[in-house]
Parts: C-alpha cells; structure tokens; sequence
C-alpha cells in the first residue's frame, strides 16, 4: 500500500523555522518526483515546491511566494522528503501535504500536516 | 506568476452531466501546461483525478474525463453520484513550477 505521512508541523512565532518531513512507503521513492503542497483553513490549494527523481538531476522548483525561504530535498535511502522553512510568517499557516508522482503508476497524497505560525 | 481561473462553484443534479473549465491569464491552455485535476472531498486529502489533460489514474471512475475545450481545459463528469460532491481543483505547469486554480465547489443535488 502506497503511503506518505507528514510529520514536523505544529506552532511557530513569526520569524521562526521548522522542518517538515514526508516518509513514504510502499512504492519506488527514488522513481518519483516528490511535491510540497499547502492549505490554509478554508481557502484552496498551493503549490509550494517540486524536487525531481535522481534520473533528473534532482531538479527543485520553487513558488514565488516561498523562494528564498523555503528548502526542499529528499533523501532516497530513507525514503523521505523534507521541507525546510525559515523566515515564517502567519500567510505560511496552512496544513502542509506531500505528494509523490511518477506517471501512470504513482501520484499519491499524505494527509497533511499543521503548521501554524502565530505570536 | 500566471493566474489560474476556475468556476467557483457549480451544481449537478444525480445522474446528470458537468463541465469544470481551467483557464489561464497567459493564454490558452495547451497539453503543454500538462493539466492536472485533483478532487478534494471535506476533510480528507486532495487526490489526483486526470493527469495530462485526459489521462485517468486506475483509481479514477469512468464518468471523469478531461479535455481541452475553447482554450481552456475542462474536466467533465457524466452521470454524477452523490459520492462526486467535493472541490475540483486544477493544476497547471508553467516551465517548471506548477500553479493550481482557485477550485470549484461542486455540489450534487
């Protein structure tokens, strides 16, 4: 069974940093690309970040709203992908999901993590 | 960065047929933008319905399918249930990071 659990969420203070980590099971790691996705309570989803497989030079992309403060990386012998944030502010509260893809065979979704930023 | 526009909301009635629209503000949207559509039901995870404007996953019911419709990209659901009522969203490529739309609320009534 194909899974992926967030994990690193909770309350920060503006200004502040943490690490959210993705761990997946169940399916080739190394194969996919690997995404950041966010939620803020009530309103739609964004796109936060993209880290390819190995077979593409483990390519990152980033949104403008997070560029130059957020790092995305994965490590392929842990079968896990990270989201390092620093400089937070309270537009970055949202539920943070994970999502892995290598079409047809893989895109998966976690169920999310909390990550509230407030003083 | 580019907008992505979506209805936001629309209604079906059980067992009849919708089309969600995706557009863009730089332009048409190509099979070049790679369209995604992700279903997201209240409370649970999104999950990937159509990949590259009409590709469905081995999860995804027959009644999905997507196209490319009048320069926007469209994900049509024929003979909705109950179960399809959630939020569609789109999602787009543009050379390299992608950019989702604002979602459209689908109601089954």
């Amino acid at each position: 069974e194909v899974q992926l659990v967030e994990s690193g969420g909770g309350l920060v203070q503006p200004g502040g940093s943490l690490k959210l980590s993705c761990a997946a099971s169940g399916f080739t790691f190394s194969g996919s690309a690997m995404h950041w996705v966010r939620q803020a309570s009530g309103k739609g989803l964004e796109w936060v970040a993209r880290i390819t497989e190995k077979d593409y030079n483990y390519a990152i992309v980033y949104a403008e709203s997070v560029k130059g403060r957020f790092t995305i990386s994965r490590d392929d012998s842990e079968n896990r992908a990270y989201l390092q944030m620093n400089s937070l502010t309270v537009e970055d509260t949202a539920v943070y999901y994970c999502r892995a893809e290598a079409v047809p065979a893989v895109d998966n979704w976690g169920h999310g993590t909390l990550v509230t930023v407030s003083s | 960065q580019a907008v992505v526009t979506q209805e936001t909301s629309l209604t079906v009635s059980p067992g009849g047929t919708v089309t969600l629209t995706c557009g863009s503000s730089t332009g048409a949207v190509t099979s070049g933008h790679y369209p995604y559509w992700i279903q997201q039901k209240p409370g649970q995870a999104p999950r990937t319905l159509i990949y590259d404007t009409n590709k469905g996953h081995s999860w995804t019911p027959a009644r999905f399918s997507g196209s490319l419709l009048g320069g926007k990209v469209a994900l049509t659901l024929s003979g909705a249930q109950p179960e399809d009522e959630a939020d569609y969203y789109c999602l787009l490529f543009f050379g390299g990071a992608r950019v989702f739309g604002g979602g459209t609320k689908l109601t089954v009534l």
